[in-house]
């Protein structure tokens, strides 16, 4: 599976959109890229995915580049309760194993 | 949904016991997987299973690891003897359809003295 790369850490004023970068230059055509995030003390939670198109859901928005070398995750309106580590991974499709990485730790404040 | 459901959430124990973590997925799931967390090696995959089936156990770190899956709706990943580099977080997930979106339990904090 492709490496991500991820900044360890990112601020955000609450009630702003945080946008959280992720970069996986050597993803190939088959690859998804998923988003986690992990509250402190709480298993991971699944956010989003996508493998070329742009992705919304309820939490948050995926924007995928048209080279699919990177990736944004958009919380549109970030609160306290989305201070936690955010994983990006990218999984090969038909593939069964997610590989964390580090992640950027999002800390949103008043 | 209850989701997916850990027991103990914390575990002490002494070195060379032996501790047992259990693990009830999400009903109708058929993949689970057991993942460690620690400060220095992050999130890592011990072992997955397929409909019951272990799959892949190249994570599970040496012979005194092992995992069961004795049916659909309970797993077991057992130390026996226990080390405190063992000490860590363990997270039971399961998934449906698409093995990249897991449900993950709360984990279980165990700590080996």
């Amino acid at each position: 599976d492709a490496k991500t790369t991820q900044p360890p850490s990112m601020d955000c004023a609450e009630g702003r959109a945080a946008n959280l970068p992720c970069n996986h230059s050597t993803i190939s055509g088959n690859e998804y890229v998923y988003w986690y995030r992990q509250i402190h003390s709480q298993g991971p939670q699944y956010i989003i995915h996508g493998l070329k198109n742009n992705e919304t859901n309820e939490m948050a928005s995926l924007i995928i580049t048209e080279d699919r070398k990177s990736s944004t995750l958009i919380l549109p309106h970030a609160t306290l309760r989305d201070t936690a580590v955010y994983y990006c991974i990218v999984r090969r499709g038909g593939g069964n194993k997610l590989t964390f990485g580090t992640g950027t730790q999002l800390k949103v404040e008043l | 949904d209850a989701g997916v459901i850990q027991s103990p959430r914390h575990e002490v124990t002494e070195m060379g016991q032996e501790v047992t973590l259990r693990c009830k997925p999400i009903s109708g799931h058929n993949s689970l997987f057991w993942y460690r967390q620690t400060m220095m090696r992050g999130l890592e995959l011990l072992i997955y299973f397929n409909n019951n089936v272990p799959i892949d156990d190249s994570g599970m770190p040496e012979d005194r690891f092992s995992a069961k899956m004795p049916n659909a709706s309970f797993s077991t990943l057992k130390i026996q003897p226990s080390e405190p580099r063992d000490s860590a977080v363990y997270f039971c997930a399961s998934s449906f359809g698409d093995p990249g979106k897991l449900f993950f339990g709360s984990g279980t904090q165990l700590s080996v003295l």
